[in-house]
């Protein structure tokens, strides 16, 4: 079964300063995608940034970028020049889309609390 | 605008109860999903549905039941079964063909027993 572990339960970071979070993953597919989701203070899950596996570029989204180590299993992300509206739980996650004993789900890790300080 | 809407925002039940969370989506989404969240636990799958008249269970499904009679609709029961209810709620859709979007979310429901 597919695992996802983000080894940080809770981080902080001065406003407009560079943060990164760490997410590894548990895997013996080769095709598959990995996900980062913000749940603010609101709980909405918003996501925030994908990355396809078969994809060597890693994917930005404005202020956001991964660190995509495939053999390594890591899918880190980049928040740079911090804002207080980036205060949340960030959430890593994996899918395939073999279907294959209910591998094609998203799987979650556990989160990273992540808060912004003035 | 297109969502996903859960209803109530919050809930309350009294021990022995079962209750039923709502969940309707406009997206024209062929899937729908039921996640748990509990502090520290991430997001754990309760049920999922691929097609209408069609459901799966997911990690944690014991205590809960749903049903798909409509595309728009996965209402999920929390039943007097479940040993501890108490928990936030998620609802999500996606396309089941292609997934690479990954999942749209409602806002959710908080639940609590009294």
């Amino acid at each position: 079964a597919q695992t996802v572990t983000q080894s940080q339960p809770e981080m902080s970071v001065q406003e407009a300063e560079t943060v990164t979070l760490s997410c590894t993953y548990d895997t013996s597919e080769s095709n598959y995608y990995l996900f980062w989701y913000k749940q603010p203070p609101s709980r909405q899950m918003i996501l925030v940034i994908r990355q396809e596996a078969y994809k060597q570029q890693n994917a930005t989204e404005n202020r956001f970028s991964v660190n995509f180590q495939k053999a390594a299993k890591s899918f880190s992300l980049k928040i740079s020049d911090s804002q207080l509206g980036d205060t949340a739980m960030y959430f890593c996650a994996f899918m395939t889309l073999i279907t294959q004993g209910g591998s094609e789900k998203l799987v979650f890790g556990k989160g990273t609390k992540l808060t912004v300080n003035p | 605008d297109g969502g996903i809407t859960q209803s109530p925002k919050y809930l309350f039940r009294k021990e022995g109860q079962n209750v039923t969370l709502s969940c309707e989506q406009n997206l024209n989404h062929d899937a729908m999903y039921w996640y748990r969240q509990d502090p520290g636990q991430g997001l754990r799958l309760i049920y999922y549905s691929q097609i209408v008249n069609d459901f799966q269970k997911g990690d944690i499904a014991e205590g809960y039941s749903v049903s798909r009679e409509k595309k728009e609709s996965f209402p999920l029961t929390v039943t007097s079964a479940q040993k501890n209810p108490t928990a936030f709620y998620l609802c999500a859709s996606s396309q089941w063909v292609d997934r690479s979007d990954g999942y749209t979310f409602g806002s959710g429901t908080r639940l609590t027993v009294v």
